[in-house]
């Protein structure tokens, strides 16, 4: 079956850092994504990555590790406006499947 | 960027009627969408793939004969609950994945719909 952990909620005070794992045992894999997605509105893509390492694209910056099935996705600078679901999934197939993790809520405090 | 429509945002029916949902990619073509169901504070659950041309797979558990799934044009699917039940109320999310390579943003990624809030009374 498909597995995908991530913390239930994470809090944090603004300008700090936070950083979100995820950890995951699928059937296939094709690429990791994190999304953002605010209380009653779509996900918004934050970062995807396929290979290991870092990608770093302004405040936020997502880790792969394959072999360890691990990702973390981290952000920085922390704003009210981040204060969020932050969902983890994973490319299953080559056809798009993703899968979903149940998502972290980020509440950012002043 | 990508842009993806959904219609209608919102609707509240009686049980028992259908309901239809309109997906679109704007300004890409996406062979294949996706249909996401999301209950409140829970995250989303696939419940199709939506193929342009031909039938949709359905994720173990989801009953094709009561969401049924038409992707008429590369830029258009449609999800239609039939006899909705209050059970069936959930937001519905439809993602369409670029059918050019890296897709607009240089990654392989979906871009999703705003969603549907469906409330069946």
């Amino acid at each position: 079956g498909q597995n995908i952990d991530q913390p239930t909620e994470m809090t944090a005070t603004e300008g700090a850092i936070v950083q979100i794992n995820c950890t995951y045992q699928t059937s296939g894999f094709n690429g990791l994504f994190w999304y953002q997605q605010h209380a009653g509105e779509a996900p918004t893509f934050l970062s995807y990555n396929v290979l290991d390492g870092l990608e770093e694209k302004g405040r936020f910056s997502s880790f792969l590790s394959r072999s360890k099935g691990y990702s973390y996705l981290l952000l920085k600078e922390l704003q009210m406006k981040d204060s969020a679901s932050y969902l983890c999934a994973v490319y299953t197939d080559s056809w798009g499947k993703l899968q979903f993790g149940a998502g972290t809520q980020v509440v950012v405090t002043p | 960027g990508a842009v993806v429509s959904q219609h209608p945002s919102r609707v509240i029916c009686k049980s028992g009627t259908s309901v239809k949902i309109e997906c679109r990619s704007l300004d890409f073509q996406a062979t294949t969408m996706f249909w996401y169901r999301q209950f409140p504070k829970q995250s989303l659950m696939l419940m199709a793939t939506s193929n342009e041309g031909s039938k949709a797979t359905y994720e173990q558990g989801v009953e094709k004969d009561k969401f049924l799934i038409n992707h008429a044009s590369l830029t258009l699917s449609t999800l239609t609950v039939t006899s909705a039940h209050p059970e069936d109320s959930s937001f519905y999310i439809c993602s369409a994945r670029d059918d050019v390579a890296g897709g607009v943003d240089g990654t392989d990624t979906q871009y999703f719909g705003p969603g549907t809030r469906l409330t069946v009374l």
